[in-house]
This record gives structure tokens, C-alpha cells and sequence, in this order.
């Protein structure tokens, strides 16, 4: 049963920043927001996971409404590298993967 | 650190045979998941563990799977027998307890022939 809603596919002119939209309308109280992205042929890489605030590290920012129903993943100056499957979860210890969004980044 | 370790890297093996994938997680992590990738049906948690007991195996397919961790450094999936439709890859991954962060191996390609 997935959780999240993601747009299929999205395209980022490169050095732009990525603006990547999830729904879950259905978390919980507990559950956190995760997002992971998929590199072809490699396993899955975490880059950044939130509960209620705004997040940021190295890779990416997170930006969670304040009902917590949304949020958006955001990558400030996206490289050809970038490009990608990103998964939105939402969970606890065990993470369900939807079918993510398929990120390109074009030169 | 080597990160999480996957052997084989690549399987080709004949419907019927018994398949063991491989798994070593980061030294110091208590939980560990088996995932299984298919076009058809994305990336599926087959199994998780923590502190080498499973925790939850819905996700395993059918009896013809079977997962164990003996110790807190490796881990097994077993598929006996072997069906075309197993063909996949399958990722394991591991992770700290207070820690959220999943770290993934870089899979098992299997092909069923």
C-alpha cells in the first residue's frame, strides 16, 4: 500500500534547483518523511529524513508543511550527477518504497 | 569502512537450483533488510532483522525464501528452488538502532534461467 504520491517523472536544467513534491496525506504521528534516491544500477542512497521541522545537510533540504500532509525535497544547484530516482517514504524502522520520481538533469 | 557487502555480485543459475545471496552489514549496525527489485514491482522489503532476530517477514515471497542471520556480521537469503521469476536484484541493507539512515550494498543480480 503505498503512502506517498510522487509526480512520475521531472525534469531540472542543470544548475537550477530541483524542486521534488511528495504527498502523504495518511503519516502518522510517529512516522518520519525520508528521502532516498536511486542512481541507475545502484543500490538506493539516503540523503535526508524529517518529523516535523525543515531540514538541511549537505545534499538536499527538506521542507515539511506544518500538517506534515506534504513536503519537498530540495536540491539547490542540481548537476548531470543528480540525475535519478528519488523515493519519498514515510515511516519508522521499516521503510516502503513507492516508485519514486525519475529525476533528469539536462545540461 | 567498507560499506555493506554483497556476494555474489551476479548469479546466472538453472530453474530448480538453490540460490544463496550474501550479505555483510557495517560493523556496528543492528538492524539489517533484504530488499528484492523488479521492473514490475520496484524495489520490495523481503525481510528485516534486528540483533540477528527477524522481525518482520511478510514481505518474503514464498516458502521457497528463507533469510537467517547467525551473527550480528553476515546474513543469508536462500531462494530453494529457483524460479525464472525470482530473477531480480536484491539489495540488503543495514542501519544503526537511533539512527534512521539505511545504508545500502550495491546488490545481487540473479538470472534464473
Amino acid at each position: 500500500d503505498a503512502k506517498t504520491t510522487q509526480p512520475t517523472s521531472m525534469d531540472c536544467a542543470e544548475g537550477r534547483a530541483a524542486n521534488l513534491p511528495c504527498n502523504h496525506s495518511t503519516i502518522s504521528g510517529n512516522e518520519y518523511v525520508y528521502w532516498y534516491r536511486q542512481i541507475h544500477s545502484q543500490g538506493p542512497q539516503y540523503i535526508i529524513h524529517g518529523l516535523k521541522n525543515n531540514e538541511t545537510n549537505e545534499m538536499a533540504s527538506l521542507i515539511i508543511t506544518e500538517d506534515r500532509k506534504s513536503s519537498t525535497l530540495i536540491l539547490p544547484h542540481a548537476t548531470l550527477r543528480d540525475t535519478a530516482v528519488y523515493y519519498c517514504i514515510v515511516g519508522y524502522d521499516k521503510v516502503i518504497f513507492g516508485p519514486g520520481t525519475s529525476l533528469s538533469v539536462i545540461p | 569502512d567498507a560499506g555493506v557487502i554483497q556476494s555474489p555480485r551476479h548469479e546466472v543459475t538453472e530453474m530448480g537450483q538453490e540460490v544463496t545471496l550474501r550479505c555483510k552489514p557495517i560493523s556496528g549496525h543492528n538492524s539489517l533488510f533484504w530488499y528484492r527489485q523488479t521492473m514490475m514491482r520496484g524495489l520490495e522489503l523481503l525481510i528485516y532483522f534486528n540483533n540477528n532476530v527477524p522481525i518482520d517477514d511478510s514481505g518474503m515471497p514464498e516458502d521457497r525464501f528463507s533469510a537467517k542471520m547467525p551473527n550480528a556480521s553476515f546474513s543469508t537469503l536462500k531462494i530453494q528452488p529457483s524460479e525464472p521469476r525470482d530473477s531480480a536484484v536484491y539489495f540488503c541493507a543495514s542501519k544503526q538502532d537511533r539512527r534512521n539512515e539505511q545504508f545500502f550494498g550495491p546488490g545481487t543480480r540473479l538470472t534464473v534461467l
